[in-house]
């Protein structure tokens, strides 16, 4: 197994109240990314870290923000949740900027905001 | 910016050859990446180019031209279980990321 987990899986939550999802790796990988995937849209880069708190802004950062104070966990958070975060996320490690296996995913989290 | 582009759709017959295509422009280029993606999963790794040319794995085969910004990939013997969405992705630099395209949703039929 890719060693990645993801939790929760689902969540619903109403719109206005802050939500953490979390990211939880065994690989010891340097490179974690948060994607979210819509219809029509594609896989899209929120944030990213490529260490220890160290972190970047993706394409669609508004409304998010990140934190890794260790290697194996990468916590995304919504501050406070609006419909448009509505959304599949989906959590990726890579170990190298020349790794030939690109990204391995986790499962997903699934997030409803009413 | 960052752009690629993937046909929406396509369908084909079991046992046939599909071949679906990505146009990319991107500021940096560090390689070219084929994911398969079925419906409620995650993505899987199917590819990498990074020079031009075909890398052939199995049933599948990728093609990379640099200079006019394309890669296809090559289904062969196409199989039910081949029904799936496939996404083409660029690596550019700084960060290690990858810029996804839509995907493609192939759907495979009898």
């Amino acid at each position: 197994d890719a060693g990645i987990t993801q939790s929760p899986r689902h969540k619903v939550t109403e719109t206005g109240t802050p939500v953490t999802l979390r990211c939880h790796q065994t690989e010891n990988h340097r490179y974690m990314y948060w994607y979210r995937q819509d219809p029509g849209h594609g896989l899209r880069l929120i944030h990213y870290s490529y260490g220890v708190k160290d972190t970047d802004k993706g394409e669609v950062s508004d409304g998010y923000s990140v934190s890794r104070s260790k290697t194996e966990d990468f916590l995304l958070t919504l501050e406070s949740a609006t419909s448009s975060q509505t959304s599949v996320y989906f959590c990726a490690i890579s170990e190298s900027m020349q790794e030939r296996d690109g990204y391995t995913f986790g499962s997903g989290t699934r997030l409803t905001v009413v | 910016g960052q752009n690629i582009d993937q046909p929406t759709e396509m369908t084909a017959t079991e046992g046939a050859i599909v071949q679906i295509n990505c146009t990319y422009q991107t500021s940096g280029f560090n390689g070219l990446f084929w994911y398969q993606q079925h419906a409620g999963e995650a993505p899987t790794f199917l590819s990498y180019n990074v020079l031009d040319g075909l890398e052939e794995k199995g049933r599948f085969s990728s093609f990379l031209s640099r200079s006019k910004g394309y890669s296809y990939l090559l289904l062969k013997e196409l199989q039910m279980k081949d029904s799936a969405s496939y996404l083409c992705a660029v690596r550019t630099g700084g960060g290690n990321k990858l810029t996804f395209g839509t995907g493609t949703q192939l759907k495979v039929e009898l």
